[in-house]
This record gives structure tokens, sequence and C-alpha cells, in this order.
């Protein structure tokens, strides 16, 4: 069975810092697809980044990049430069490539930016 | 990406009555998923909306509690029925291409927050 592990319920880091999310997975599918998601106090879900089972290289899409340690199953989001518009939560996502389409959603990790 | 919307954006309802949720996509897309959010939790997927046929849906949910509609490519609806305060969530709608189980990305809609009083 799929499962996503987020075990920081919340995070604080000062502006213009760098903070890790850290985020496990557990999966006996060789293909699969994991993502990360911010949602601000607005609630929408907003996509972050996508690293799938099969890239050589970290996924990094402007401050965000995916720590990607396939061998230990995680998928760590690095937010470099930290803005108060970055505190949210954060979700981490997987898809297995024999499940369809269905996409498990970690728990959440809170983040608090301070100024 | 697409450009999700939905309507409305929070409602406050009363014990008992029925709410219909509407999510609009500015293009075609192949699947279409309504996922429920509960105070302080993640997301759980309710059902995969499918166009022109009943929706797949997760288990804990029934079509006589959350009846979807999916009548083209770009629109559906889901009703959240006979609410009772435990209903009282985020409502997110999600679309993606279909053409890849693991690379494919969900994008959201802004969500429907919903009080049951």
């Amino acid at each position: 069975a799929q499962k996503i592990t987020q075990t920081q319920p919340g995070m604080f880091v000062q502006e213009k810092e760098a903070v890790t999310l850290d985020c496990t997975y557990d999966t006996s599918d060789p293909s699969y697809g994991l993502f990360w998601y911010k949602q601000p106090s607005s609630g929408e879900m907003i996509f972050l980044i996508y690293q799938g089972s099969y890239d050589q290289q970290n996924a990094t899409e402007g401050r965000y990049s995916l720590n990607f340690q396939k061998a230990r199953k995680s998928a760590n989001l690095v937010i470099s430069a930290s803005q108060l518009g970055d505190s949210a939560m954060y979700f981490c996502a997987m898809r297995e490539g024999s499940g369809g389409f269905k996409t498990i959603f970690g728990a959440g990790t809170r983040l608090f930016v301070k100024a | 990406s697409a450009v999700i919307s939905q309507k409305p954006s929070r409602d406050i309802c009363q014990r008992g009555t029925s709410l219909t949720i509407q999510c609009q996509v500015d293009s075609q897309v192949t699947m279409m998923f309504w996922y429920r959010q509960q105070p302080g939790q993640s997301l759980t997927l309710i059902a995969t909306a499918n166009q022109g046929s009943e929706a797949t849906y997760e288990s804990g949910f029934v079509i006589d509690k959350f009846p979807i509609s999916r009548p083209n490519l770009t629109f559906s609806t889901l009703t959240v029925s006979n609410m009772s305060p435990e209903d009282s969530s985020i409502y997110l709608c999600s679309v993606e291409r279909g053409h890849d189980t693991s690379t494919d990305t969900q994008y959201f809609g802004p969500g429907t927050r919903l009080t049951v009083l």
C-alpha cells in the first residue's frame, strides 16, 4: 500500500534562510511520481515541483528543489531564500504508475517564515 | 497548466440541506477529481468524475451522499447531500491530462470552503 509520511507538523524559518521539509514514502512500484504542493490560508493547492522515480537528477523550480534519495525513499523539499509569502501548509504526494491516477497526500507541514 | 474555477468559493449551510459545487476548466481535460479536506487534515479523494458515465467513488464515499456529474470534458459538479456539521470541509476539484499515471501533474481549483451549522 502507498504511504507518505511527513514527520514535521510545523517548522519555523527565518526570512532569507533555507529550509528543508521532510517527506518519506513507501512503495514497491518501480514507477512512481512525487509531488509537492503549497496550500496558503486561502485554501487553494498550488503545485510546486515534481520528481519522477526514474529521473537521474533532482528536480528544481526556481527557489524550490527536491532532494530525492531513492534508496532512502525520501523526497525532501528545499526552499531557498525563504520569503514571508512562503508561510503555508506544504503537502508531499505520490502516485504509483500501476495505481491509476490516484494520488496519495501526506499529512502536511505548516511552515512559518519569521521576519 | 489549466485554469480551474470553482463556485461557490465558500458557503454556510444549514444541516439537512444540499449544496452543489461547480468546477469549470478552461481547456478539455481527461481526468477530473473531487477531494475533501476536513479541518486541519490532509486531502482525501472522494471520487473520479468520469465524462459520460457514473463517477468512481473511493472507499467510504457513496453516490447518494456525494452525487457527481460530468457532462463534458471541461465541467463537473459535486453535490453534498443532506449535510451535517461533519461535512464542514474544503472541497477541491482537480484535473490532469490523463496521459501518464506516474508523471502527470494534478492541478487544483481554488476550493470551496463549506461550513454546516
